[in-house]
């Protein structure tokens, strides 16, 4: 496989379910990103891994988890979520460090629904 | 802190026209500019990449442009088809990364 790969395409989920979003780069890059995109808002930044180093946005609550096994998995825990986290999930990885930057690769994303 | 702006938010034309989207942003100090697409229901695509040292970029019948001293970028599709059909975004990369919220583009057969 190559890119970006995120699994499942597809999640529907109560908001007492505990689930998990996996993302996957063959890419060789140092950095991933989680982006949640919701109909009709610019896309928001949840998460960073850089350099092996996180950066978190504030913002996001805590039911939401992001786990960095290594430099090619991100992980995506999801738990007692609320209907209005439905919204498109989204991966991206990119390399960083250098002079100018190599562009973000995304995966498809996850269609999250909670119900 | 950098802001990205997106005109139009929606367009259509007709099969074959010639047509431009804009991007602009409000910080000069970036490293590169990229743009992408966008299906609906699908992640993001890239186009284009332009670096801060770049002034254009071409892939078949796409083309970017970026005046940074402006704070501007455009891509333009030439010969346009209902294939091209989807949500554009630009993205500009500074010590983070910042997206536009798009130019939905509808090309009519």
């Amino acid at each position: 496989e190559t890119g970006v790969t995120q699994t499942p395409r597809h999640l529907v989920m109560g908001m007492t379910n505990k689930k998990s979003l996996k993302c996957e780069q063959h890419l060789g890059h140092n950095a991933m990103y989680w982006y949640k995109q919701s109909a009709k808002k610019p896309l928001e930044l949840m998460f960073v891994y850089s350099l092996e180093e996180r950066v978190e946005n504030n913002s996001v609550p805590s039911r939401f988890s992001p786990e960095c096994p290594n430099s090619s998995h991100l992980f995506l825990h999801l738990h007692t979520l609320q209907p209005e986290d439905s919204a498109l999930y989204l991966c991206a990885s990119s390399q960083e460090g250098g002079l100018e930057g190599y562009g973000y690769t995304f995966g498809s994303g996850t269609r999250l629904t909670v119900v | 802190k950098q802001e990205v702006t997106q005109i139009p938010a929606a367009l259509s034309v007709p099969e074959g026209e010639n047509l431009v989207l804009n991007c602009s942003f409000t910080d000069s100090a970036i490293y590169n500019l990229q743009w992408f697409r966008q299906d609906p229901g699908k992640g993001l695509t890239s186009l284009l990449l332009i670096q801060s040292s770049q002034r254009e970029q071409t892939s078949g019948r796409l083309n970017a442009s970026l005046d940074k001293s402006s704070g501007r970028s455009t891509l333009y599709i030439a010969a346009s088809q209902p294939g091209d059909s989807a949500t554009y975004l630009c993205a500009v990369k500074g010590n983070d990364m910042r997206f536009g919220a798009g130019t939905r583009l509808t090309v009519k057969p």
